[in-house]
């Protein structure tokens, strides 16, 4: 079974702090996805790989970049943190560039940024 | 534009009665259709899928959906809901690009 692993399920930061939040698939899935869940809003794409050092914006990524450097680890980078980034961050992966390939997500990361 | 949409936000059931939850989809072709759940505090599982064929679809913990072109909707059904059926519901198409389009959720309250 599929599993993505998300290394804090809650963080707690400071204003204009640099954030890590690191994701780890053992499925070796090419696809790796970032996400923030706000209420009402459902869930916005921030950033995306494909493959290994490739990535590409998502609708929502001003405030956040991402490093891919090995196929299982995805993190995403909060620059300076501003309050307006306290959310829920999902990470999910999938198979190859199929598109009738599922996501399977992580447990998610409450951040809280104050 | 491509589009998933879910009408109800907020769907309230009695323990033991029947569920459906609506979605629709605009997309130029059919795409493959999905259905994940999010319990309280957990990322998103895959209950269901549809790619082709049987238009019923049958998935996890009883749960089934049923697609129809006509009226470009993929609604979840469950006969009788347990308590645990608490969560959020969200249904997902993808067509045309590996990255799919989320509907912003519907949350299921049960009441005992």
């Amino acid at each position: 079974d599929v599993k993505v692993t998300q290394s804090s399920r809650y963080l707690v930061k400071r204003t204009g702090e640099k954030v890590f939040l690191e994701c780890v698939q053992d499925m070796d899935h090419e696809n790796m996805f970032w996400y923030r869940q706000d209420p009402g809003l459902g869930l916005r794409l921030i950033y995306f790989s494909y493959d290994v050092k490739m990535k590409e914006k998502g609708d929502i990524p001003e405030g956040y970049s991402v490093s891919r450097e090995k196929k299982e680890r995805f993190s995403l980078i909060l620059e300076s943190a501003s309050t307006n980034q306290t959310s829920m961050y999902l990470c999910a992966s999938s198979f190859a560039r199929e598109t009738d390939q599922p996501q399977h997500f992580g447990d998610g990361t409450r951040l809280s940024i104050l | 534009a491509q589009s998933v949409t879910q009408p109800d936000i907020h769907i309230t059931v009695s323990e033991g009665a029947s569920l459906e939850l609506r979605c629709n989809y605009s997309y130029g072709a059919t795409p493959y259709l999905f259905w994940y759940v999010q319990s309280p505090g957990q990322g998103l599982q895959l209950l269901l899928k549809y790619f082709s064929g049987d238009t019923l679809v049958q998935g996890i913990k009883g749960f089934e959906a049923e697609f129809k072109r006509s009226q470009s909707s993929f609604n979840l059904r469950k006969p009788s809901v347990h308590w645990s059926d608490a969560a959020e519901y969200f249904c997902a198409a993808s067509g045309g690009s590996y990255i799919p389009t989320f509907g912003r959720g519907t949350s299921l309250i049960v009441h005992p």
